[in-house]
């Protein structure tokens, strides 16, 4: 079936420390791959997609790169900030249903 | 700009008793879906909808029913409250677009307790 597997947290990191948050996925057929955000107390925010392989999707400093090789989507940042703290889900969308992972929380301190 | 909104925020349950949680987008969507957020489970599809008249399950189904009479609403129903049901529901849509690649885009969730 499709799943999706998240790195477990949570992490805490310096501000301008480098970040990877890892994802790897399960599906069939070719699923498009999502990162989401959700700060406290809101409900979740598209952050990046990558709809193909080897497509690199970007938004805010974060990029993510769709590896169909390593089934991965994993979460990069050169320099993270304090406003970056937030739970971040790897999500896949292979079809009419959508599959988040478990949420990563990130924490950055000054 | 109200994208997509929630109601209520906060409901606190007695075991049995029923009640809806509304959803209403105004994005114009034909994708909707609902899911329930537990600790250390990420997201749970509950039912999803394609466009009006058209409902189906996803992963978590039981002890809920859902109903899509309009594009704009999708209202969630808990017929009979279980402790179990205690978490924090998202309502979220999406355009269909050329497939189900677009992003869907939250609410900002209703925390339901269940005593």
């Amino acid at each position: 079936g499709n799943s999706v597997t998240q790195m477990e947290g949570p992490v805490t990191l310096s501000e301008e420390a480098f970040l990877t948050i890892n994802c790897t996925y399960t599906a069939t057929g070719y699923p498009s791959l999502f990162w989401y955000v959700q700060y406290p107390g809101e409900g979740l925010q598209l952050l990046l997609k990558a709809t193909k392989a080897d497509d690199k999707g970007s938004n805010k400093g974060f990029e993510a790169t769709y590896r169909k090789e390593t089934t991965s989507f994993h979460l990069e940042k050169g320099s993270v900030q304090v406003s970056d703290s937030a739970v971040y889900f790897c999500a896949l969308g292979p079809g009419n249903q959508f599959y988040f992972g478990t949420g990563t929380s990130l924490t950055v301190i000054p | 700009n109200a994208g997509v909104t929630q109601t209520p925020k906060f409901q606190v349950l007695k075991t049995g008793q029923s009640m809806t949680l509304q959803c209403a987008q105004d994005m114009n969507h034909e994708y909707m879906s609902w899911y329930r957020q537990d600790p250390g489970m990420g997201l749970r599809l509950i039912h999803y909808s394609v466009g009006a008249g058209i409902t189906d399950q996803g992963e978590v189904p039981n002890g809920y029913n859902v109903s899509r009479s309009t594009t704009e609403d999708f209202p969630l129903r808990l017929l009979s409250a279980a402790p179990s049901q205690t978490s924090v529901y998202f309502c979220a849509s999406s355009s269909l677009g050329t497939g189900f690649d677009q992003p869907q885009h939250f609410g900002d969730g209703t925390r339901l307790s269940i005593l």
